[in-house]
């Protein structure tokens, strides 16, 4: 059972654009989210997360949105650039003592376009 | 350099001979964990350990076994490899005993592990 899904595997955006990463989640006891990068050989770095009581979280170029009613957030970047293209996982989290679990989803490898 | 360092990172073994994968971190952290990466499933956790000596099962623990003698050392033990168990394998650690979610997982490069 999925219960963090990016229904989208691969996204390709021209350099400049906006690019805009989907997740939705099935756990309504998940009140903690983040987004992964993850290049070729290496491991998932941390990009930027939220927690449940917010619904918008900004980081620079980044910004990710929470929509708790409908289980669902996004990742946007703006404006692409070439070293945006990896792929990104969702990962959501459950506060809970001891285990520091994140649930994620499948990943989403982006393009940019030069 | 703060970092989690996995060995090896590419492993070609066969069936039933044992292995060990090492992790170690040296940020000081309390919580470390491993995770498999099988395409369509995303991460999977398979253990993790709050501290030393404390070490509990994740979501897919079958057929590994992990030990936590020393704060930066988690190593993980295949004892009996079998073909499902290719995949690809991170370490992690974090802070821990947070609950605010502030606390961000760092991961390894990973261990690419082939059963024949």
């Amino acid at each position: 059972d999925q219960q963090v899904k990016q229904n989208s595997p691969s996204l390709s955006v021209q350099e400049g654009r906006i690019s805009i990463l989907n997740c939705d989640y099935t756990n309504s006891m998940f009140d903690y989210f983040l987004w992964y990068k993850k290049y070729p050989a290496e491991g998932p770095t941390f990009l930027i997360s939220i927690s449940s009581i917010k619904d918008k979280n900004e980081d620079g170029r980044f910004t990710v949105f929470l929509n708790k009613s409908a289980k669902h957030l996004s990742l946007h970047i703006v404006p692409s650039q070439p070293g945006d293209s990896a792929v990104y996982f969702c990962a959501a989290r459950r506060s809970n003592f001891g285990n520091e679990k994140l649930t994620f989803g499948t990943g989403t490898r982006l393009t940019i376009i030069p | 350099e703060a970092q989690v360092t996995q060995n090896p990172r590419y492993l070609i073994t066969v069936t039933g001979k044992k292995l060990t994968v090492t992790c170690s971190q040296n940020m000081n952290h309390e919580y470390m964990s491993w995770y498999r990466q099988d395409p369509g499933l995303g991460l999977r956790q398979i253990y993790y350990s709050m501290n030393v000596e404390v070490t509990d099962k994740g979501d897919v623990p079958e057929g590994y076994k992990v030990s936590r003698k020393e704060k930066r050392n988690f190593p993980l033990i295949l004892e009996s490899p079998s073909p499902n168990q290719t995949s690809l394998y991170f370490c992690a650690s974090s802070l821990g005993q947070d609950h605010s979610g502030a606390n961000v997982l760092t991961f390894g490069a990973g261990s690419r592990l082939t059963v024949l």
